[in-house]
């Protein structure tokens, strides 16, 4: 069973930092670009950004609200994709979300969701 | 940027009743490997979304035939052919063509 679950939310004051953690399971993580996608309290979906996979050079891109604070990775030994969030602001309170697809556009793009990892930043 | 815009925002629909959601982009959709990347996410209270539809028309395995997915160009449509009760969440479009960009959702209720 394909699976993604996400962890290292959790409170965090403004200004400082989070890493989140999208652990994998059940198809081939190498195959896979890996994009994190958040949705505020009560509001709908928005994208983060993406890293692609090692066959595409594991590159990345991003939105523009979290460009230069936001750093995607990925460990292909481990098969988990990382979100490190510096420079914390009020509005990135969020529910993180990691999904996944070939690239961005492909057939199996965001086919599968994590259950999500809730990010408070609140001083 | 590609701009998603989906209406109606909220859609309530009697049990057992069609229910159309629509969505447009700003500019079109058509990707230059001839293929559309518009999908659909359906998701239900507390829960984390899920694909129904890619590609504008097709259905993801487990989803029931009363969803289908139309469209082209910068217009595209979602239906449900007889809403049931488990259908009650808000509704997104997503274009992948162009990066990444998500309409506002729009809210299915039971009347």
């Amino acid at each position: 069973e394909v699976q993604l679950v996400e962890s290292g939310g959790g409170l965090v004051q403004p200004g400082r930092s989070l890493r989140l953690s999208c652990t994998t399971s059940g198809f081939t993580f190498g195959d896979y670009a890996m994009s994190w996608v958040r949705q505020a309290p009560g509001k709908g979906l928005e994208w983060v950004g993406f890293i692609r996979s090692k066959v595409y050079g594991e590159t990345t891109e991003y939105a523009a609200s979290v460009k230069g604070r936001f750093t995607i990775s990925r460990d292909e030994s481990k098969s988990i994709a990382y979100l490190q969030m510096n420079s914390l602001k009020t509005e990135d309170t969020a529910v993180y979300y990691c999904t996944r697809g070939r690239t961005l556009a492909s057939s199996d793009t965001f086919d599968i969701w994590g259950q999500g990892t809730m990010v408070t930043v609140s001083s | 940027d590609v701009v998603m815009t989906q209406s109606p925002l909220s859609l309530p629909v009697t049990l057992g009743q069609p229910a159309s959601f629509s969505c447009r982009s700003s500019q079109s959709l058509v990707h230059s490997d001839g293929n559309t990347y518009l999908n659909w996410f359906q998701q239900r209270p507390g829960q984390s979304p899920r694909r129904l539809i890619y590609k504008v028309s097709n259905r993801d395995s487990g989803v029931p035939d009363r969803f289908s997915g139309s469209g082209s160009g910068t217009d595209f449509t979602l239906k449900i052919s007889r809403v049931e009760a488990e259908d009650v969440g808000v509704y997104y479009c997503m274009q992948g063509t162009h990066w990444v960009t998500f309409g506002q959702g729009t809210r299915l209720e039971i009347k």
